[in-house]
């Protein structure tokens, strides 16, 4: 059974700091990997997705990373502004037209 | 364009009744999803449609039925509402796009509260 774990659960960091939220899945067959952000009390917002076959994807001052082989990935944002806050999860597909495996998130707050 | 839509944004239930809570979306997808998000368990998947006119279970479907009533909308119904039934209700659909990615888009949930 696919399981995903994101680490760390909480962040703080002062506005402008550049951050890695961690991703790791147990199961490596993977079809593809999607990023998404929550904001309190709101749905789920798609940020950025990676198919098996590729090493990353970059959108704006966001990239993330896919490490198939080893069962990772990394959300890095770039010099991170409070409108930033909000818990990201990574979630799994191990094919089309099948369930996605969630995260639990990294819930972000950025400070002035 | 709508994207994913969900309705009703809140409800609250007494234990053993009854509801249906409804999703659809403009975007012509083939698959559609219901999840249930609960504090510290993430997001598990209840059920999903792969296709108009076939449903699957997913890992907690117990107590759910679904039905995709068109190629548009797909609803979840409680048949006798329990408080572990409690949660917040996300619906979500995909499909292939140009350029050959296959995302999955949520609606803005529903929040159900069985007392």
């Amino acid at each position: 059974k696919q399981e995903v774990t994101q680490i760390p659960a909480a962040l703080s960091v002062p506005e402008g700091e550049n951050l890695v939220l961690n991703c790791s899945f147990t199961d490596s067959a993977i079809y593809n990997l999607q990023w998404f952000r929550q904001d309190p009390g709101k749905g789920l917002t798609s940020l950025l997705l990676i198919q098996s076959s590729q090493r990353e994807q970059t959108s704006g001052r966001l990239n993330a990373s896919l490490d198939k082989s080893s069962g990772r990935s990394t959300l890095y944002i770039a010099a991170s502004q409070p409108g930033d806050s909000a818990t990201y999860l990574c979630a799994v597909s191990p094919g089309t037209a099948s369930k996605l495996t969630f995260g639990t998130g990294t819930r972000l707050q950025v400070t002035l | 364009n709508a994207g994913v839509t969900q309705t009703p944004k809140f409800q609250v239930l007494k234990t053993g009744q009854s509801m249906t809570l409804q999703c659809a979306q403009d975007m012509n997808h083939n698959s559609m999803y219901w999840y249930r998000q609960d504090p510290g368990m993430g997001l598990r998947l209840i059920y999903y449609s792969a296709s108009e006119g076939t449903t699957d279970k997913g890992e907690v479907p117990n107590g759910y039925n679904v039905s995709r009533l068109n190629k548009r909308e797909f609803s979840l119904r409680l048949e006798s509402a329990a408080p572990s039934q409690t949660s917040v209700y996300f619906c979500a659909s995909s499909e292939w796009d140009e350029d050959g990615l296959y995302e999955q888009y949520f609606g803005p949930g529903t929040r159900l509260t069985v007392t």
